[in-house]
């Protein structure tokens, strides 16, 4: 099983509707992310987490919310989803040493399509 | 001017060709630089780092050119399963997140 699992894997919604991904996690990590991939645009930083009561905007969070349930889960969540929101996400971990290492472990990625 | 920026490519190369990439960045705060690697529809992974002094892992040697502000990757012998999508990463100063490049795609042909 991957280390970083995120669901659902491939979603296509309609514009206006409620849409929620979630990443879970099994390496204990305390720090968690979530980035946006789009063509020509490259890893775009959403939100980003280092403990269950710290949550932080990160470049683009603007239509996005998040919640931290636990230390081993945080779902992303785009309340009225629109066509530009059409994007790989990922989600992603590290360890406190993150920034120095530079290692975030990623998820498969969710594809989602806003019709 | 973009805080990371790479040349999106492609760089077509044949298998053994030695391919060399440059990311600049814009803040002369930066701290630390990586280089991960992207397969087609698949997650980045984490290539290298890249050290002040230099570093090479295998073929893979990694570069810091601070006066220019930029890093390099140099890959010798290019090998198929080199094609891939490389982002460039740079932490700036207070150590909080990473910033990607847009990513220069490989392609290595035989």
């Amino acid at each position: 099983d991957a280390d970083v699992t995120q669901t659902p894997r491939n979603r296509i919604t309609k514009t206006g509707k409620r849409i929620m991904l979630e990443c879970s996690q099994t390496k204990g990590h305390d720090r968690m992310y979530w980035y946006r991939q789009d063509p020509g645009l490259g890893l775009r930083l959403i939100y980003y987490s280092f403990d269950v009561k710290d949550i932080n905007k990160g470049e683009i969070s603007d239509g996005y919310s998040v919640s931290r349930q636990a230390q081993a889960k945080f779902s992303l969540s785009l309340e009225s989803a629109i066509p530009n929101q059409t994007a790989l996400y990922f989600c992603a971990t590290s360890d406190v040493t993150g920034p120095y290492t530079g290692e975030l472990f990623f998820g498969e990625g969710s594809r989602l399509t806003v019709l | 001017r973009k805080e990371v920026e790479q040349d999106p490519g492609p760089f077509n190369v044949p298998e053994g060709a030695t391919v060399a990439f440059n990311c600049t960045y814009s803040n002369s705060a930066s701290q630390s630089f990586f280089w991960y690697r992207q397969d087609c529809r698949k997650e980045p992974k984490l290539l290298m780092s890249v050290y002040s002094s230099g570093n090479e892992d295998g073929r893979f040697t990694a570069q810091l050119n601070r006066a220019s502000q930029y890093i390099s990757l140099l890959i010798r012998d290019s090998k198929l399963s080199d094609s891939a999508t490389y982002l460039c990463v740079v932490i700036s100063s207070g150590y909080s997140t990473l910033t990607f490049g847009k990513g220069t795609m490989l392609l290595v042909s035989p």
